[in-house]
């Protein structure tokens, strides 16, 4: 069973510019989730989708967006690409109905440098 | 709001010591518990969690035990070994809630 895949792994971006970051998640799984994991801190959580739907934003602002395709995959668009925006994006995914018990799958995320 | 606090790094420590990473949570209601470990250069994999109080986790020798009364879920090793060598997240999903909150991470480097 193939598990969460994302693309691009690495980029670079200069300011100003915008990205978009897929995620696939594991065969069977409904819920994507979306982490900014910047240099030497923790995973902060950015996004949440299921079933298609936005259901939970994190701390951020507006110019980090993203949906899910009725296929389950996902995708984090950022504009206005600032400097502190250089991150590793993880996505992970999790089985439906499992709730708040469930384990969350991570792909090896997209590694992000803004110049 | 939900948060997760761990023990701050990076720990250095001899094959073979014994190890523990505190952590500790705020969280309303009973939420559930995590532990996660990221190998250099991969991304983020569960080691074990706890869903209940009183419950506890284990895999590959570690250990964490959920503590409603200190509010803690402290991962805990026997003997490390140098593939041990990681990052190490604590997190928590929140009753009724579906995303993790994670800790800010311990860096663990095992030395031969």
């Amino acid at each position: 069973e193939a598990g969460v895949t994302q693309s691009p792994t690495h980029l670079i971006k200069t300011r100003g510019q915008q990205v978009t970051l897929r995620c696939s998640p594991i065969s069977g799984h409904t819920s994507v989730y979306w982490y900014q994991q910047a240099l030497g801190l923790g995973l902060q959580f950015l996004l949440w989708y299921d079933e298609g739907e936005e259901r939970n934003r994190g701390n951020f602002p507006p110019r980090f967006s993203g949906r899910q395709f009725p296929n389950y995959s996902s995708e984090l668009n950022v504009n206005a690409l600032e400097l502190e925006d250089s991150a590793l994006y993880l996505c992970a995914s999790r089985k439906a109905g499992t709730g708040n018990t469930g384990e969350l799958f991570f792909g090896e995320g997209s590694r992000l440098t803004v110049l | 709001g939900d948060s997760v606090t761990q023990m701050e790094g990076p720990v250095t420590l001899s094959e073979e010591a014994f190890l523990t990473i505190n952590c500790t949570y705020t969280a309303t209601g009973y939420p559930s518990l995590f532990w996660y470990v990221q190998y250099p250069g991969e991304g983020l994999q569960l080691l074990l969690k706890a869903t209940k109080a009183d419950d506890k986790g284990s895999n590959k020798g570690f250990e964490a035990t959920y503590r409603k009364e200190t509010t803690s879920f402290h991962l805990e090793k026997g003997s490390v070994q140098v593939s041990d060598s990681a990052v190490y997240f604590c997190a928590l999903s929140a009753q009724g809630a579906q995303k993790l909150v994670f800790g800010q991470g311990t860096r663990l480097t095992i030395n031969p």
